[in-house]
Order: C-alpha cells, then sequence, then structure tokens
C-alpha cells in the first residue's frame, strides 16, 4: 500500500532555533499533502495544506512566516518551524490522499517536536 | 456545528465484547467516510472506509453508514486489549476535503 514516510520522529531543539521536518511519499506521487499538529490528549488539527509547485494553504490562526512549508517536488513536502518556542512543542503529522480510490489519507509516522 | 461530530468518551468494555463507535457528520452530500485507529504517541492508521448506506465488514470490524441520518459507526466484534485507542471517524465532502472528529478514546479492561 501507499507509505508516507516523515523524518525525524524526534526532534528536541533549542528555544529561537529552527527546525524541519520532512514528508515523503515512496511509492505514489501526492501533488498535496498535509500538514497535522496534535497537543496531548487533543484531536488533529489541520496546519495547512502543500500543494506542490504552488503556495500552501494555511489554516485559520496558523502563522505562514512560522510554519515554513515547501513542496517542491511530487513526493516530498518540508515543514519548517522558525524560531521555535516551546509552546510549539507538539506532535507534527503529515498526510497525503493515496491514489487508490477507498484509502482515503495516509499518515507518516509524525514527529514529535520539544523546544527546551 | 463541527463538521464531524464524535463521542469523545473514554468508552470502556470488557474484553471480549462488542464496542461501539458512533459519529454524525454535517455535510448532507457527503460520499465518502474512513475510520482510523490512533495509538498514543502515534500517527493514525486507516481501518475501514465506507461509501454506500449499509454495512461493510472486515474481520472483527464492521462500519454501518445510514446517509439519511448522516450517522457512520464502526463496531469492533471480541474487543481486545490491542483495540484501546482513539478512534478517529473521517468524512471527505468533496474534492481533497477532509474533516476529522475529535476521536473517541476506547479502553478494553481485560
Amino acid at each position: 500500500g501507499a507509505v508516507v514516510s516523515q523524518h525525524p520522529s524526534r526532534v528536541i531543539c533549542k528555544s529561537g532555533t529552527s527546525v524541519k521536518i520532512e514528508c515523503r511519499s515512496l511509492d505514489f506521487q501526492a501533488t498535496t499533502m498535509f500538514w497535522y499538529r496534535q497537543f496531548p490528549k487533543q484531536s488533529l488539527m489541520l496546519m495547512a495544506t502543500s500543494n506542490e509547485g504552488s503556495k500552501a494553504t494555511y489554516e485559520q490562526g496558523v502563522e505562514k512566516d512560522k510554519f515554513l512549508i515547501n513542496h517542491a517536488s511530487l513526493t516530498l513536502s518540508t515543514l519548517t518551524v522558525t524560531s521555535a518556542h516551546p509552546e510549539d512543542s507538539s506532535f507534527y503529522i503529515c498526510s497525503a490522499r493515496t491514489p487508490r480510490e477507498g484509502d482515503g489519507y495516509t499518515f507518516g509516522s509524525g514527529t514529535r517536536l520539544t523546544v527546551v | 456545528q463541527k463538521e464531524v461530530e464524535q463521542n469523545s468518551g473514554p468508552l470502556s468494555v470488557p474484553e471480549g465484547a462488542i464496542a461501539s463507535l458512533n459519529c454524525t457528520y454535517s455535510d448532507r452530500g457527503s460520499q465518502s467516510f474512513f475510520w482510523y485507529r490512533q495509538y498514543s504517541g502515534k500517527s493514525p492508521e486507516l481501518i475501514m472506509s465506507i461509501y454506500s448506506n449499509g454495512d461493510k465488514e472486515d474481520g472483527r470490524f464492521t462500519a454501518q453508514l445510514n446517509k439519511a441520518s448522516q450517522y457512520v459507526s464502526l463496531l469492533i466484534r471480541d474487543s481486545q486489549p490491542s483495540d484501546s485507542a482513539t478512534y478517529l471517524c473521517a468524512v471527505n465532502p468533496a474534492g481533497n476535503q477532509f474533516y476529522f472528529g475529535t476521536g473517541t478514546s476506547l479502553t478494553v479492561i481485560p
């Protein structure tokens, strides 16, 4: 089946630094990928929709200058958390629509970001 | 009104029992419905998809869809402790729109 690979799985960074998270579709092309954030014991919150070759679409309340999204190819989208602060500590998950009808969305394994 | 609503639980059932998870949605034109399972600290994984009214069975899991009532459910038969997780209902009204419920936490008690 369709696989979405996400790296790193865990990252600890100092406050004020930037962190890049990669999301790759391994065996299919994904013109659109989605980035979610999930705080402990809360639901998935869609942050932005990443579109290959064009600007990402951000959800209301998500700072586009803080969460930089680049979707430079049909298999790779990156999310960069710039000038990270402790309140950015969260579980970040990417997903892509699988090419086979009926499979919905496939999720990456997630990235646990801790800002200290 | 939220696009997709689920009872957050927690829902507790004894091992071997049937767990019933429910979900309602607001967009009457929605065509695709999905159930995902999310273990603590992990990302969601797809369990079932359903498109037509009625029941769809896959092993111990049965998804039920009633478009007239805008209701979709997931039944887990012979519940196991390994089924303890949060179950997310997702609805795809059209195109790339995809709405998740807040999830129902299920605990299966040995």
